[in-house]
């Protein structure tokens, strides 16, 4: 069974600009999350998609959103891109609450 | 505030040592994860939890709902399990440690 996945794994981007990443889960896994590492504040939580629906969201301003497609694919957008949201991007997918969590690699995003 | 306070920050042992990393948390859980990130980023879900103990090979993870903490206990410790573990609830949202850095001497 193929594992969690992220395009593109590397992003370097400029600051002001927006940027969309993706993540396809584990097939059957209807819930994604998405958590942002950074060396300062660690990990932390974004928001959690299941079947389409936005069902947490972690402290994070109104420049950063997702969505889940129909075939539980996820993407997460930044707008308006700052210094400080230079990170590692990661998302996860499971069966649902209270389901173990399946990490993909990570997005590294570098904001210039 | 931190909501999950994790103990130690750093960890050096020799090779064959017990281990172990304290995790105390002060919300509401549904369950509790360990995790395991190598140098690179990739995390790895070691244990979920929501009360009692599990055991996979030479780790064992336990929880005390009442006083809001796990340990995650290492046996005959070695340098491949050198890592940051990380605990982390699952509150009304997800809540994480700031990790504990492992560091196994052969």
């Amino acid at each position: 069974k193929a594992g969690v996945t992220q395009t593109p794994r590397y992003l370097i981007k400029t600051r002001g600009q927006q940027v969309t990443l993706s993540c396809s889960p584990i097939s059957g896994h209807r819930s994604v999350s998405w958590y942002q590492q950074t060396p300062g504040q660690g990990l932390q939580f974004l928001f959690e998609y299941f079947s389409e629906t936005q069902r947490n969201k972690g402290n994070f301003p109104g420049r950063f959103s997702g969505r889940q497609f129909s075939n539980s694919r996820s993407e997460m957008n930044v707008s308006t891109l700052e210094l400080g949201d230079s990170a590692l991007y990661l998302c996860a997918s499971s069966f649902g609450n209270r389901y173990e969590q399946y990490f993909g690699p990570g997005t590294r995003l570098t904001v210039t | 505030k931190n909501e999950v306070e994790q103990s130690p920050q750093n960890l050096t042992a020799q090779e064959g040592e017990f281990i172990t990393i304290n995790c105390s948390y002060s919300v509401g859980i549904s369950a509790l994860h360990w995790l395991q990130q190598h140098p690179g980023g990739g995390i790895v879900s070691l244990f979920m939890l929501s009360s009692g103990k599990k055991k996979h090979g030479r780790l064992i993870a336990t929880i005390n709902i009442q006083e809001k903490h796990s340990s995650l206990h290492i046996t005959a410790s070695h340098p491949r399990d050198s890592a940051v573990y990380i605990c982390a609830v699952d509150g009304n949202q997800f809540y994480f440690g700031t990790g504990t850095s492992l560091t196994v001497i052969p």
